[in-house]
């Protein structure tokens, strides 16, 4: 089946604007993650959701980042008032079952704040 | 200390030798771990996943365990020009959550 698939490819925004990215994970996979990935940097996890389980919200670095997962599929990742820090490639993930097993990524979102 | 470091690159080698990557990670009762290349600009993609001490091989790719050392490494063979990518190293620290390391870049000289 398709892979997980995330959109916009590409967003440009102005600073203090609110932006929101789209993730469709596998199909029937349970877990679904959002990362960040600045430019030359490793991986940093933002919110892992799991079924019907609270969010795992730990990662995310600031209130002005929230994310939803509607039906255990879609979800989106919000990030209001834009800071021209937030500018960073927001990867999505989702696995079968989340316990120790791959993360499938998708195409990611490369946001740039101006 | 971080939760997972790798052998800080880039490292570059000739065609046709061998590449060799390390990973180290601090939790000593991680189970799953993973090596993920990343082409530049693009996601990063599974290449090997090891859970049990020892090697596993998986073509020119062979990942290597060792728990009590807290070690993972990767090794690939007869380097192309197409391995030129950045390798991640992936552990799991909880039940469901990734570590990833920085990454070392590797450049394959043709």
């Amino acid at each position: 089946g398709a892979g997980v698939s995330q959109s916009p490819s590409n967003k440009v925004t102005e600073k203090g604007k609110d932006v929101e990215l789209r993730c469709d994970p596998i199909s029937g996979h349970t877990a679904l993650y959002w990362y960040r990935q600045s430019l030359g940097q490793g991986l940093e996890f933002l919110i892992y959701f799991q079924g019907n389980s609270a969010p795992d919200k730990s990662g995310l670095p600031s209130d002005r980042f929230s994310a939803e997962r509607t039906g255990g599929s879609v979800s989106t990742l919000t990030i209001q008032r834009t800071q021209q820090e937030d500018s960073a490639v927001y990867l999505c993930a989702s696995s079968a079952t989340g316990f120790g097993e791959t993360q499938y990524f998708g195409p990611g979102t490369r946001l740039l704040v101006l | 200390q971080k939760e997972v470091e790798q052998n800080s690159g880039p490292l570059s080698v000739p065609e046709g030798a061998i590449a060799s990557l390390n990973c180290t990670y601090s939790d000593r009762v991680s189970q799953s771990f993973f090596w993920y290349r990343q082409y530049s600009g693009k996601s990063p993609e599974l290449i090997m996943s090891i859970y049990s001490n020892g090697d596993k091989e998986d073509g020119r790719f062979t990942a290597q365990l060792n728990k009590a050392s807290q070690y993972v490494s990767l090794l690939i063979r007869d380097s192309q020009p197409s391995d030129s990518a950045t390798y991640l190293c992936a552990v799991n620290m909880d039940d469901y959550k990734l570590s990833f390391g920085a990454g070392t870049t590797v450049t394959v000289r043709a």
